[in-house]
């Protein structure tokens, strides 16, 4: 059964920090991989989707990186506002699976 | 384009009563995803269908829920009867083919609380 980890559970920084969001998963047998945002009470809102053969996207001040032999993804925020305020979730595409959510990162930016 | 829209946005029923949660995907997407949150997890995959066929129904708790997409479009989740357990946020995602293969979009989600 795939696992996805993700570290740290939360964190709170001070606005205009850089700051990285960390993903792990047990299985590199993976299609691609997808980073999302939820706000509370709301539904899941789509960063960045990487596919296996790709290194990294980016999207502004957001860069999500893939290591498929390590089993990891980390997303980068470039400084950070208090609008970037949410819960942070990865969920890698498993060949012959299905996405499998990771438990999400909760995110504070003080401003 | 209109994004995956659900109904209700929220519902509160007592044990053992039935509810039923409505989801249009978005316009020519022949994936459909519903995943079930419980407060502080991330979501978990429920059931998935390709048009109006199930693809994965493997952690779908088959004894009290059941879901259906008639004509590939709209689906519809129902439990019956419901548990306390079942408490929790049930999503709809919807994805296409194509360039963007894969790519989920999510609706705005039905919170269920059952007393």
């Amino acid at each position: 059964k795939q696992e996805v980890t993700q570290i740290p559970a939360a964190l709170s920084v001070p606005e205009g920090e850089n700051l990285v969001l960390n993903c792990s998963f047990t299985d590199s047998a993976i299609y691609n991989l997808q980073w999302f945002r939820q706000d509370p009470g709301k539904g899941l809102t789509s960063l960045l989707l990487i596919q296996s053969s790709q290194r990294e996207q980016t999207s502004g001040r957001l860069n999500a990186s893939l290591d498929k032999s390590s089993g990891r993804s980390t997303l980068y925020i470039a400084a950070s506002q208090p609008g970037d305020s949410a819960t942070y979730l990865c969920a890698p595409f498993f060949y012959g699976q299905n996405f499998v959510f990771g438990p999400g990162t909760r995110l504070s930016v003080l401003p | 384009e209109a994004g995956v829209a659900q109904s209700p946005r929220y519902k509160i029923i007592e044990k053992r009563q039935s509810v039923a949660f409505w989801c249009n995907p978005i316009s020519g997407h022949a994936t459909l995803y519903w995943y079930q949150q419980i407060l502080g997890q991330g979501p978990k995959l429920l059931i998935q269908f390709q048009n109006n066929g199930v693809v994965d129904d493997s952690q779908l708790p088959k004894d009290r829920f059941s879901a259906e997409r008639l004509k590939g479009v709209d689906s519809t989740l129902k439990i019956q009867p419901a548990k306390l357990e079942d408490s929790a946020v049930y999503l709809c995602a919807s994805s296409s083919t194509g360039i963007k293969y894969y790519e989920q979009y999510f609706g705005p989600g039905t919170r269920l609380t059952v007393t």
